[in-house]
Formats: structure tokens, C-alpha cells, sequence
């Protein structure tokens, strides 16, 4: 099956800042790479995500990279906000319809 | 967009009882839908994959019997813990996909619903 490692587990940033989060995923087959963000005692919530024809997304300040042939993908939040701060996840999915997570990388952003 | 609701967001029940969470699509049927199990500080994991008018697919290790999975509608799947003992105390998501959204691969999450068993 699909495995995803995701680095680093914390990330501490200045607001302002930018901060970066990656993926590894094992799957060839995967094509689908979505991001999600988790606050407290909440569902995940869809942020971005990329498909495997596609190398980069972006939407306003949040951006994802994607590197098939390599089998990683990336994370970017540019000009970070203190309601940024929450618990990020990245996924991976294949064609049946199945989405592994990473461990998750809790994101805090300093005033 | 696409909304699903779970309900309750929190319950607890007493060792021995069971207790049932509903998953419901709010704007969209959706023939499949998701529930994984989140421990605290950590990832979401898959427990197995509910298809409307057909048996659930658990993952290995999740007990069926343990975990009772309805989809007997193309909007609402249940989650019944049977037993329940402390060890099951979680948090428990739903999520289901819209085949119509235009997104191909649109997962869409409930709210989750923190079980404690005492």
C-alpha cells in the first residue's frame, strides 16, 4: 500500500514568514495530493490539493509543488498568519479512492 | 461546496454500551464514504470504507464486529461501536467524495466525533 512520510513534525515561524512542509509518498500509482489543515477538536479541512498531471498549484498565499519522479510533493504558506497555526496534513491517493495521510506537522506561527 | 455533518460532535458512554455516529451528506449522495480514527497528536487512520446498499471494507486489524458500518442511503452512513470499552475512547471522522463536484478526487470531511468511555 501507499506510505507518506511527512517532515518536519513541528515547524515554529515568525508571522510574516514563510513556512514549508514535505512529503514523500511510495506509490507510482498515486495521483491525487491533497493538503489539509486540522484545527482542535475539528475535522480536516481541504486547503489545496494537486493532481499528478500538474507540477505546481497556487492559491493566494498557499502553494503546492509536486515532483513525480522524485515521488514528493511540498507545502508552501507565504506571509504566514497567526490563524495559520493548526495541524497540517498531506495525503496521497491512488485510483481507488483510498487517501493515506503523512503524521501531520503542527504549525505554529509567533506574533 | 460539498458538507458533510456528523453527528454527535461528543458523547460519553459507559464500558459495556454502544454507541452509534451518524455521517450524512448534506448536498450530495455519495456512494462511498470514509471513517478513521484519530488518536490524540496523531494521524488519521482508515479504519474501513462504507459502500451505500453493500457490506463496509474494513482495513486489516479493525474488528467488524467491533466496528458496525450502515450505508443504507445514498446520504447517511453509521458508525456503531459495539461493547464500547476505554481503549475505544477516539476521535472518530467520516468523510465522503462528491462525484459531481467537478473536483475528481473532492474528499470532504465531517466535524468528528470525540468518544469517551469510562
Amino acid at each position: 500500500g501507499e506510505n507518506v512520510e511527512q517532515h518536519p513534525s513541528t515547524l515554529s515561524v515568525q508571522e510574516g514568514d514563510s513556512a514549508v512542509i514535505k512529503c514523500t509518498y511510495s506509490d507510482s500509482a498515486s495521483n491525487y495530493f491533497p493538503w489539509y489543515k486540522q484545527e482542535l477538536g475539528k475535522g480536516p479541512q481541504l486547503i489545496i490539493d494537486i493532481r499528478s498531471n500538474v507540477g505546481e498549484k497556487k492559491d493566494q498565499r498557499i502553494a503546492v509543488t509536486l515532483n513525480k519522479t522524485a515521488k514528493h510533493f511540498s507545502l508552501h504558506i507565504t506571509e504566514t498568519q497567526p490563524e495559520d497555526s493548526a495541524v497540517y496534513f498531506c495525503a496521497a491517493s491512488p485510483n481507488d479512492y483510498k487517501l493515506s495521510f503523512g503524521a501531520g506537522t503542527t504549525v505554529t506561527v509567533r506574533a | 461546496g460539498a458538507v458533510v455533518s456528523q453527528h454527535p460532535s461528543w458523547v460519553i458512554c459507559k464500558s459495556g454500551t454502544s454507541v452509534k455516529i451518524e455521517c450524512r451528506s448534506l448536498d450530495f449522495q455519495a456512494t462511498t464514504m470514509f471513517w478513521y480514527r484519530q488518536f490524540p497528536k496523531q494521524s488519521l487512520m482508515l479504519m474501513a470504507t462504507s459502500n451505500e446498499g453493500s457490506k463496509a471494507t474494513y482495513e486489516q486489524g479493525v474488528e467488524k464486529d467491533k466496528f458496525l458500518i450502515n450505508h443504507a442511503s445514498l446520504t447517511l452512513s453509521t458508525l456503531t461501536v459495539t461493547s464500547a470499552h476505554p481503549e475505544d475512547s477516539s476521535f472518530y471522522i467520516c468523510s465522503a467524495r462528491d462525484p459531481t463536484g467537478g473536483i475528481i478526487y473532492g474528499y470532504t470531511f465531517g466535524s468528528g466525533t470525540r468518544l469517551t468511555v469510562v
